[in-house]
């Protein structure tokens, strides 16, 4: 069974960076793609971006400028970084596998990050 | 490509029949997707390429189009299906989501 865990600081101050990371178990790393999406509280879903172990990672140009996600193949986890944040950046992060043809088959719990001085 | 979902929220009662409309500002084939959301959790996997369903999802949720133009199916409404839907494409990128549709018990 594939699980997802995402880990990182819950509140980041405005213009610092948001750094998350998502641990997988039950899979390699380095067999599938991987993603970032996120949601703002009451709202809908955002795809932030993917990476897979090798190659490029492919984000959304909403975020391109602000936005790298990276692969650890030793720790089987990838991360997320999200520099100069404000307010508008506080979402719940989940991290989830995506297959290949573009959906996500599994999610992690989800964090809540709160953007606040 | 944006998703628009309709309605954004349903009222309905146990053993009733739901329908909710993902509509694609361009063609999409059958790269689309349905998730199901409960509060406080991720989002579920439903359906995929429009109408197959995802391993161990009760076959009384069912999708259909092709196009622009898609529909989720709740055939009898069951007490654990009130939560939130949301329609994914994945015909192109950026990855994109509808707005989603809030089903609320009656």
């Amino acid at each position: 069974q594939v699980q997802l865990q995402e880990s990182g600081p819950g509140l980041v101050k405005p213009s610092e960076t948001l750094s998350l990371t998502c641990t997988v178990s039950g899979d390699s790393i380095s067999s599938d793609y991987w993603s970032w999406i996120r949601q703002p509280p009451g709202k809908g879903l955002e795809w932030i971006g993917y990476v897979y172990y090798s190659g490029s990672p492919n984000y959304n140009p909403s975020l391109r400028s602000r936005v790298t996600i990276s692969v650890d193949t030793s720790k089987n986890q990838f991360s997320l970084k999200l520099t100069s944040v404000t307010a508008a950046d506080t979402a719940v992060y989940y991290c989830a596998r995506l297959m290949g043809s573009g959906i996500f088959d599994y999610w992690g719990q989800g964090t809540l990050v709160t953007v606040s001085s | 490509i944006q998703l628009t979902q309709s309605p954004s929220s349903l009222s309905a009662s146990v053993g009733d029949r739901v329908t909710i409309t993902c509509r694609a500002s361009q063609g999409i084939s059958s790269f689309l997707a349905w998730y199901q959301q409960k509060p406080g959790k991720a989002p579920k996997l439903l359906i995929y390429a429009a109408s197959t369903l995802q391993s161990g999802v009760p076959s009384r949720f069912s999708g259909s189009g092709s196009g622009t133009d898609f529909t989720l199916t709740i055939s009898s409404l069951q007490p654990e299906d009130f939560a939130t839907y949301y329609c994914q494409q994945f015909d192109t990128y950026p990855l994109t989501f509808g707005g989603g549709t809030k089903v609320e018990i009656k």
